[in-house]
Formats: structure tokens, C-alpha cells, sequence
């Protein structure tokens, strides 16, 4: 079964510090891969994403860096604010993103 | 841009009954719209993949005949979960794929609570 593994299943930082999720895909067809940001009670927003043709994007305070080699990608969350405590959640896909498959989740709390 | 709308945002029923939920891209038109289902704090499984005037795919262990999926138009598909029991409560959350060639990007509404008595 295609699996998307994401780790920590919980993650507490202090206001200001990085908040980093890591995630391991099984796919090598696997060529696009978003991370969102989930609120209770809502859907899920699109933060960021990569493809494998390079190996860091960066968007404001968030960062992903991907290794193809070791099939991983992470998130990096720089400066983390109150406001970033979220589940959030890594997927990948196929060519044209098709058929995401997601990873477990982490929830974020960012503490004062 | 990308505004993925669903409704209602939440649904209580009785068992037995069937209830409709809509899903509708508001700003751009979506050949492929996704429906995916999530249980507390849990991660989100794929249903059905919808395409604009053809059946839809069911992801393996999916009951098409349970969870009736329509994609009328660009626009609007809707999931029809018939003779709903208590099992199938749940967030029923859809998806819409927008962007150009190798450019796609999933947006997603903000998902449907549904609670069957």
C-alpha cells in the first residue's frame, strides 16, 4: 500500500522557535507533495508545496526541504506563532496530483 | 482565487434516510473534484476521484452504491451517502483541482459534519 508516514504525531514549541515535521513516502511515482494546514472543524488550506525537481522552497516563514534520495520532506516552521497551532498535514501525489495520499497528521501547539 | 465551497457545513439525520451534500468550486471550473472522508482526529482517506460528465472512481473498500457521487458540471459535485447509519458519521470534506498543465493544485472546502442518529 502506498503509505505517506508523518512524524511527530504531536509537537509543542515556544513562541518564536522552529516547528519541524517530517514525513516519509514509500511511491517513487510520488512528484508533488503539499503540506496543509487544518483548523478544527475546517478543511484543509494548502500551505505549501514541492516537486522533486528541487530539493528546498521557501515561502515567508515556512520552508520545505525534500530529499529524493531518502524519499523524506519536512516542514519547517520559522518564528512559530499562536496563530500556527494547526493539525497539519503532508501529502503526496502523483504526476498531474492526482489521488494525494496523506500523511497521519501533527498537531502543533505553540506555547507562549 | 480557488474558493471551494460545501453544503450545508454540518447534518444530523436519522437513520435510514439519505442526505446530499454539495460541493462547488466558486471562482473557477474543476474537470476532477475529490471526496474524502476523516474521522476525529484522524487523517483524511480518499472516497471517490469525480470527473465532469462521467462516473466516478471509488477508492478500494468505497460502496459506490452507498456513497452516490455525481459531477454534473464544471462546478458542482455532489455526494449523496443513502440509507446513512450511525458508522457513517463523520467529515466529508471535498476537494477541487485547479491550474494549468503539471501546475494542479487541490483546493479544498471546509468540509461537511455529518451525524446519523
Amino acid at each position: 500500500q502506498q503509505q505517506v508516514k508523518q512524524s511527530p504525531q504531536s509537537l509543542i514549541v515556544q513562541k518564536g522557535g522552529i516547528s519541524i515535521i517530517n514525513c516519509a513516502y514509500e511511491n517513487t511515482a510520488f512528484d508533488y507533495f503539499p503540506w496543509y494546514q487544518q483548523f478544527p472543524g475546517k478543511g484543509p488550506a494548502l500551505l505549501i508545496a514541492i516537486r522533486p525537481d528541487v530539493s528546498e522552497k521557501k515561502e515567508g516563514r515556512f520552508t520545505i526541504s525534500f530529499n529524493k534520495s531518502a524519499k523524506q520532506f519536512s516542514l519547517h516552521i520559522m518564528d512559530s506563532q499562536p496563530g500556527d497551532s494547526a493539525t497539519y498535514f503532508c501529502a503526496a501525489g502523483p504526476f498531474g496530483n492526482e489521488k494525494l495520499t496523506f500523511g497521519t497528521g501533527t498537531r502543533l501547539t505553540i506555547i507562549p | 482565487g480557488a474558493v471551494v465551497s460545501q453544503h450545508p457545513s454540518w447534518v444530523i439525520c436519522k437513520s435510514g434516510t439519505s442526505v446530499k451534500i454539495e460541493c462547488r468550486s466558486l471562482d473557477f471550473q474543476a474537470t476532477t473534484m475529490f471526496w474524502y472522508r476523516q474521522f476525529p482526529k484522524q487523517s483524511l482517506m480518499l472516497m471517490a476521484t469525480s470527473n465532469e460528465g462521467s462516473k466516478a472512481t471509488y477508492e478500494q473498500g468505497v460502496e459506490k452504491d452507498k456513497f452516490l457521487i455525481n459531477h454534473a458540471s464544471l462546478t458542482l459535485s455532489t455526494l449523496t451517502v443513502t440509507s446513512a447509519h450511525p458508522e457513517d458519521s463523520s467529515f466529508y470534506i471535498c476537494s477541487a483541482k485547479t491550474g494549468t498543465y503539471n501546475k494542479e493544485t487541490q483546493y479544498f472546502g471546509p468540509g461537511t459534519r455529518l451525524l446519523v442518529l
